[in-house]
């Protein structure tokens, strides 16, 4: 089985200030991770993805995150927020095995953004 | 455009009045499955299909039925509905084989 814990519900910040949006996960096998974003009054969008390979992945709207094996985590990162980040964001986990079936999820951090 | 839809997207219903959730995805995808979001609780899996004709439980399905009789459609059906599953459902969909699950925009369901 699989869990994921996003330790910060809410994650106020200023504009152009930078976040980091936390994930830590267990898992007794290989995972993939994934950030999805929720903006208000919309579904589920992928953000970025870690399947194998370099373990920094990045998003086209400048989000980034590492991978640590050691310490279990994906964190997200942003160097400069922009008031549209406001958003919620969810850190998910999938088997490898599993070929991405079983998602399971954190449970969100709220990003707010303020001028 | 490729895209999952669900109807309706709003629903107020009362106790034990029996009610379905479609969900509809125009690209192909075998595999489809409901979660439904709570605060605080994040997104948890109800049912899953791997393709037309397969389902199988997720993490919450007590008090829910799916059916995949078509490869586009993957209804979610509360006999009778209770309080406890007033929340905001999604439905999502992949290909087989790949990652990554689109998911449509929500149906926020009261139970009264």
């Amino acid at each position: 089985a699989q869990s994921v814990t996003q330790l910060d519900s809410q994650v106020p910040v200023f504009e152009e200030a930078p976040v980091e949006l936390r994930c830590n996960y267990s898992s007794s096998v290989s995972v993939y991770l994934f950030w999805y974003v929720q903006y208000p009054n919309q579904g589920l969008q992928l953000l970025l993805k870690y399947l194998s390979g370099s373990t920094l992945v990045e998003s086209i709207n400048g989000f980034e995150a590492e991978f640590n094996k050691s310490q279990t985590s994906f964190h997200l990162r942003k160097p400069s927020v922009h008031i549209s980040d406001t958003a919620e964001y969810f850190c998910a986990v999938s088997p490898i095995t599993g070929g991405g079936n079983k998602l399971t999820f954190g449970t969100g951090t709220q990003l707010k953004v303020e001028l | 455009e490729a895209q999952v839809t669900q109807n309706p997207r709003y629903l107020i219903t009362v106790t034990g009045k029996k009610l379905t959730v479609t969900c509809s995805q125009n690209m192909n995808h075998e595999y489809m499955s409901w979660y439904r979001q709570d605060p605080g609780l994040g997104l948890r899996q109800i049912y899953y299909s791997m393709n037309v004709e397969v389902t199988d439980k997720g993490d919450v399905p007590e008090g829910y039925k799916v059916s995949r009789k078509e490869k586009r459609n993957f209804p979610l059906i509360l006999e009778s509905p209770s309080p406890n599953q007033t929340s905001l459902y999604f439905c999502a969909s992949k290909p087989r084989g790949t990652d990554t699950q689109y998911f449509g925009p929500g149906t926020r369901l009261t139970v009264l």
